[in-house]
């Protein structure tokens, strides 16, 4: 069956605009999370959603960030006024409602920002 | 507040001999543990979880790790790499109590698995 995919694939912007990245999960995975993977930064967590609710925002950097997540399905991750920093590889994942169950990682969206 | 070291980012190492990539968490509760491997160019995938029980647990391409609670530790282990084996090791770790909120994962720094031929 498919995988966790995510659009677009890469993403080149200029300082200062917003952009939206999509990540669309395995079908019946009610969990889904989005990290942050910078150079020798590991994966940071950004946030997680349960459902269409997001019980946790704690790794959300600043205000610029934001993500919904409609139907239980297809979530969004929006970076306004774009900096430098936010060059990135930004990583969707969904799962099974536990956890102990597994991540499935979609492939990433790279993000550069000049 | 839980945490993860991969005290090791770089590890090389010869085809055909063992390698330990090491894994450290700290936590005040019980969790569960992963370590997930990232192939050049590709997606996260689970190469194997503790979640209770035996503490040896066994993975995908001939790896396994030791959960040592004493130590805090969970390193992953393979007793002869391939050239294929060369990728990006995270090991992880979730909060196994039931009367938790949170299904938040703490991810490691990696290690990045370098064999040589």
């Amino acid at each position: 069956g498919a995988g966790v995919s995510q659009s677009p694939s890469n993403k080149v912007t200029e300082k200062g605009k917003d952009v939206e990245l999509r990540c669309d999960p395995i079908s019946g995975h009610t969990a889904l999370y989005w990290y942050r993977q910078s150079l020798g930064q590991g994966l940071e967590f950004l946030i997680y959603f349960q459902g269409n609710s997001a019980p946790d925002k704690s790794g959300l950097p600043s205000d610029r960030f934001s993500a919904e997540r409609t139907g239980g399905s297809v979530s969004t991750l929006t970076i306004q006024r774009t900096q430098q920093e936010d060059s990135a590889v930004y990583l969707c994942a969904s799962s099974l409602q536990t956890r102990s169950n597994e991540q499935f990682f979609g492939p990433g969206t790279r993000l550069t920002v000049l | 507040a839980q945490s993860v070291t991969q005290l090791d980012s770089q590890v090389p190492v010869f085809e055909e001999a063992p390698v330990e990539l090491r894994c450290n968490y700290s936590s005040s509760v019980s969790v569960y543990l992963f370590w997930y491997v990232q192939y050049p160019n590709q997606g996260l995938q689970l190469l194997l979880k503790y979640l209770s029980g035996s503490t040896l647990v066994k993975g995908i391409n001939g790896f396994e790790a030791e959960f040592n609670k004493s130590q805090t530790s969970f390193h992953l282990r393979k007793p002869s790499v391939h050239i294929s084996d060369t990728a990006e090791y995270f090991c992880a770790v979730s909060d196994a109590r039931t009367t938790s909120g949170t299904y938040k994962y703490i991810f490691g720094t990696g290690t990045r698995l370098k064999v040589l031929a």
